[in-house]
């Protein structure tokens, strides 16, 4: 199975401030790398697909980049709403992963 | 607009089988793969299999020996069946449709997630 890695697993963060998320997988996966917001009750949104690729009506403070192993996703100024946990997933091999998410609280 | 709804019986005695169904509007299922993934309470996403719209499905290997995911192309539903549940089978499941790219493949519409309780 392909692991996937996040870092951090929390991070307080102020509004308006940059955060950076990161993602390592256990093996090269090219651009088969996903990213999803939660919220709490709420199912898991698709905010950054292939990578670098932006979902259809997601903010463009939201970009991904990154191929084979590493990749990041960023918000470039954190808004109110953003307040969530946020999961990255490979969809290179089976079974799919996810990782094992990043909380984003109020500092 | 896609959208998914799932429903399910939500609780559950151990080793009896959890059974869930997500229809499927205003998409068809061609070109998609269809997918259950569940979430522990507190903890992350754990992806539990698919089925194309052949008919062929995919499992991951945790759970393959209790997971049969399958079609109804005729009422644009597909279905979760998990025999044996445990405990640790607790979690909210959900539906979701897995769009594949041209470079890449991922989860694009879910289901709003179904709570399912093992508990004797």
């Amino acid at each position: 199975d392909i692991q996937v890695t996040q870092s951090p697993s929390s991070l307080s963060a102020s509004v308006g401030d940059r955060v950076t998320i990161t993602c390592r997988a256990s093996q090269t996966i090219g651009i088969y790398l996903n990213w999803y917001q939660q919220k709490p009750g709420k199912a898991p949104k698709l905010l950054i697909y292939a990578a670098y690729s932006s979902q259809s009506g997601v903010p463009s403070r939201f970009s991904g980049s990154g191929s084979g192993t590493d990749f990041t996703l960023t918000i470039s100024s954190l808004q109110p709403e953003d307040f969530a946990t946020y999961y990255c997933q490979q969809s290179h091999s089976s079974p799919r992963t996810f990782g094992q998410g990043t909380r984003v609280e109020v500092k | 607009q896609v959208q998914l709804q799932q429903w399910g019986a939500g609780l559950l005695k151990p080793s009896e089988t959890l059974s869930l169904t997500c229809a499927v509007y205003g998409g068809s299922f061609s070109g998609s793969y269809w997918s259950w993934i569940r979430q522990p309470p507190g903890k992350g996403l754990e992806w539990i299999g698919e089925v194309n719209q052949s008919g062929s499905s995919n499992y991951n290997p945790s759970l393959k020996s209790r997971v049969t995911i399958s079609l109804d192309t005729s009422k644009n539903q597909f279905s979760l069946k998990l025999s044996s549940v445990t405990a640790a089978d607790t979690a909210v499941y959900y539906c979701a449709r897995g769009f594949r790219g041209r470079t890449s493949s991922w989860y694009d519409y879910w289901g709003q997630g179904t709570l399912v309780t093992v508990s004797s």
